[in-house]
């Protein structure tokens, strides 16, 4: 599985757009990008989930370059109950022998 | 309720005690997988099983023994533990390979919060 670099922490304000980049610089061509939220004492929670370009649910949108060596995770509009770590995950996991494969993720702290 | 089940939430057992943890999902999933997460670390992967076969142990104590009777039940038989076993352990389940485009990621459980003492 490619590994993946973030930043250990952020914070924001309520209201505000948070965007989380990872670099993912060694994806594969079939690789795919998934991103997990995981609040304290719970286990992780899937959010999104792209291949290239711009993915878009009622969570988040996600954001990946025509290079896909990077990619952002995007919340609009961050609320408190927003504040979790945040996980990128690069790889073809529903084939192969490895199962998912979590880093240190990015801790976001949402303040009033 | 996220769909994976897991018992007991919270488990506090001696070094000489025996215990084991329970997961269950009726998702449709035919891999399930046990996690381990210690304070302030990254998840750990511990068993994965597809099709009720075990096909990963990720150099795991032989203290912690997997079992999965059927695709919908996962269980941690725990045994002779050590204080630095205390952690949340976490069950997933998913579709395994063939999947293809991938479906949308693995379902969580809440975890089991186990303090060895």
């Amino acid at each position: 599985l490619a590994k993946t670099t973030q930043p250990i922490s952020m914070d924001s304000y309520e209201g505000q757009e948070v965007n989380i980049t990872c670099s993912h610089n060694n994806i594969a061509t079939n690789d795919y990008i998934t991103w997990y939220q995981q609040f304290p004492s719970q286990g992780p929670r899937f959010i999104i989930q792209g291949y290239k370009t711009k993915v878009t649910n009622e969570v988040a949108s996600l954001f990946i370059p025509a290079d896909r060596k990077s990619s952002t995770l995007s919340l609009p509009r961050v609320s408190l109950s927003d504040t979790a770590v945040y996980y990128c995950l690069v790889g073809r996991e529903y084939t192969g022998r490895r199962a998912l494969t979590f880093g240190s993720g990015t801790r976001l702290q949402v303040q009033p | 309720e996220t769909g994976v089940t897991q018992t007991p939430r919270h488990l506090v057992m001696g070094m000489t005690n025996k215990k084991s943890l329970k997961c269950e999902q009726h998702l449709g999933h035919n891999a399930m997988y046990w996690y381990k997460q210690s304070a302030k670390k990254p998840l750990e992967l511990m068993f994965v099983y597809n099709f009720k076969e075990q096909t990963e142990n990720n150099s795991v104590p032989s203290r912690f023994s997997p079992e999965c009777p059927n695709s919908s039940h996962l269980f941690l038989h725990l045994h002779t533990l050590q204080p630095e076993d205390s952690a949340l352990y976490l069950c997933a389940s998913s579709h395994w390979v063939g999947q293809d485009p991938p479906n949308y990621g693995y379902t969580f459980g809440s975890g089991t919060r186990l303090t060895v003492v």
